[in-house]
């Protein structure tokens, strides 16, 4: 059974740091990507980015509302990707989703949030 | 960056009411297009995927079509377990993007 599960989330300040977990398991992680999508309080989703493996190495994609601010990285051998938040800001404020596949998003992370606020 | 606009934004239906909700995109995405299904409070969950395929176990009353840059999500037969928030993405360019989202709401 696929599972992942998303932590680190919490209140944080403007301008400052968090990075998140996902910890997976139920399927080869070094084959797959991992993506992940954000959703503010009462809006709706918003793509963040991916992580997916490509035959020269590791490549990542973000959403120009995180990109050179965001990170997403991935340790294959503890099947955890990550996302690294720095220089947040209020608009920052969702749950965070991670979520196996690139494209066609069938299996979800039950989220965590962050908040960012002073 | 390719915009996802869906419409309408809120539909008041009753049970074993046909629906449908349009999704178009800014410019031509083939099929790569899929849908999703969000409760409140809940993880959104997969519907299908390339326009039309659904995905396992979802119900047979979810049907959608298109291609282009328009796109339906048909549910036929309302069932109260389908009140929810419904939104579409395009994973042929990135940034993939979703819509706005339409709420199905009980009438």
């Amino acid at each position: 059974e696929v599972q992942l599960v998303e932590s680190g989330g919490g209140l944080v300040e403007p301008g400052r740091s968090r990075r998140l977990s996902c910890l997976t398991s139920g399927f080869a992680f070094g084959d797959f990507t991992l993506t992940w999508i954000r959703q503010a309080p009462g809006k709706g989703l918003e793509w963040v980015g991916f992580s997916t493996m490509k035959p020269d190495g590791v490549s990542t994609k973000y959403a120009p509302s995180v990109e050179g601010r965001f990170i997403i990285s991935r340790d294959d051998s503890k099947s955890i990707v990550y996302l690294q938040m720095n220089s947040l800001r209020t608009d920052d404020t969702a749950v965070y989703y991670c979520v196996l596949g690139l494209g066609i998003l069938a299996n979800w992370g039950q989220g965590t949030q962050v908040t960012v606020s002073s | 960056d390719i915009q996802m606009t869906q419409s309408p934004s809120t539909l008041s239906a009753s049970v074993r009411d046909r629906v449908t909700i349009t999704c178009r995109a800014s410019q031509n995405i083939s099929d790569s297009v899929a849908w999703y299904q969000q409760k409140p409070g809940k993880t959104p969950q997969f519907l299908m995927y390339k326009a039309s395929t659904l995905g396992r176990e979802v119900p047979s009353r979810f049907s959608g079509s298109g291609s282009g840059t328009q796109f339906t999500l048909t549910i036929s037969g309302l069932q109260p377990d389908d009140f929810a928030t419904y939104y579409c993405q395009q994973y042929k360019n990135v940034p993939f993007t979703f819509g706005p989202g339409t709420k199905v709401d009980i009438k």
